[in-house]
Formats: structure tokens, sequence, C-alpha cells
């Protein structure tokens, strides 16, 4: 499975845009790249996900490098809500979800 | 997104009995259903992958003889864990996707906690 590593923790200011990054040097080429996050004591939310192409929903914006080794969720305008940890995810061609150790977002007033 | 329910939420059980989890897609069928299990501090980690009809696929690691999966509908699927220790109090959480090529959405957990 390709591993994915992400920066332990990061903070960022209300109201500001959070960029979480991710690399994923050893992605496939039919694996896709899966962000969700965990809010404490819950089961994972589901953000995006992308293949190759930049991706935007009502939550968050993908952006994939074009080499796909890498990747950064975007949350154009944070809130107290979005702290939470947020996993980076190559997804095999099984489906399989392998989870890493995450970024933990502290979004402070 | 689609709503993915277990139940119960959090359970105390004595050591040495069994407790069943549930989880239920609420709004979809569920080809394949995922069972994880997380200790305090640390990442989820993948216990074992169900598809409806089939036996459990179960992770290095994971005794499936503790770890009885069972996934009889497109909606449902069952984690027991047998002969409960203090060691086996964790938050377990399920996914189920509707097929390969969708994403795959959580439960809200359950915390265990043996005695």
């Amino acid at each position: 499975d390709a591993k994915t590593t992400q920066p332990p923790s990061m903070d960022c200011a209300e109201g500001r845009a959070a960029n979480l990054p991710c690399n994923h040097s050893t992605i496939s080429g039919n694996e896709y790249v899966y962000w969700y996050r965990q809010i404490h004591s819950q089961g994972p939310q589901y953000i995006i996900h992308g293949l190759k192409n930049n991706e935007t929903n009502e939550m968050a914006s993908l952006i994939i490098t074009e080499d796909r080794k890498s990747s950064t969720l975007i949350l154009p305008h944070a809130t107290l809500r979005d702290t939470a940890v947020y996993y980076c995810i190559v997804r095999t061609s099984y489906g399989k979800l392998t989870f890493g150790q995450g970024t933990i977002l502290t979004v402070h007033p | 997104g689609a709503v993915v329910s277990q139940h119960p939420s959090w359970v105390i059980c004595k050591s040495g009995t069994s407790v069943k989890i549930e989880c239920r897609s609420l709004d979809f069928q569920a080809t394949t259903m995922f069972w994880y299990r997380q200790f305090p501090k640390q990442s989820l980690m993948l216990m074992a992958t169900s598809n409806e009809g089939s036996k459990a696929t179960y992770e290095q690691g994971v005794e499936k003889d503790k770890f009885l999966i069972n996934h009889a509908s497109l909606t449902l699927s069952t984690l027991t864990v047998t002969s409960a220790h203090p060691e086996d109090s964790s938050f377990y959480i399920c996914s189920a996707r509707k097929d390969r090529g969708t994403e795959a959405f959580f439960g809200q957990g359950t915390r265990l906690t043996v005695v």
C-alpha cells in the first residue's frame, strides 16, 4: 500500500485558509487520494478525493501535483469546528483505506 | 453524504463475556464493510473487510475466532468480540461503501470497555 507522510500538527487562525500537505511519492497510477477528518471520539468524516485533477466541493479543495507525488487539502475559511485530525490516504485498488497518523489541525480564534 | 450507524455507541461488559456491535448503512446498500479499531491517541487500524454474503478477510495479526464478523445483508454487518478481556477495550469503528469505486462512510464508533 502506498504510504503517506503528513506533518504531525498545524495551526491556523479562524477565517484564514488552512493548507494541509501530504506526500505520497509511491502512489500508483490508478490509486486515488482520499482525505478524511476525525473529530475527537467520533468516526472519520469523508472530505474529498481525487485521482489527478484538482477537485472542489462544499467542504474543501484538493490540489494534486502533476506528478501525483503530493497533494494539498485546502479549507478556504477555517472555523473552530474544523479543529480535528486530518488523514490523507491512498486508497488501494481493492478499496482499502489504511490510516496513517494524520495531521492535528488546531484552529484558534 | 451517506449515513452509517453503529449500535451501541458505548458498552461496558464483564471480562469473559461476548459483545456484539452492529453497523448499518441507512440510505444505501453496502457491498463492502470495514471494521477498524482505535486505541487512545492512535490512528485507526483496519481489522477486517467483509463483503456481503462471504467470509470476512482479516488483517494480519487479527484473530478471526475472537472477532467474529457477519455481513448477512447489504445493510448490516456485525462484529462480535468473543470472550472479551480488558485489553480489548477500544474504540471500534465501521465503514461502508456502495461499491469498489465509491467513497466509504464511517459510523460514529462504539466505545467498548471491558471490566
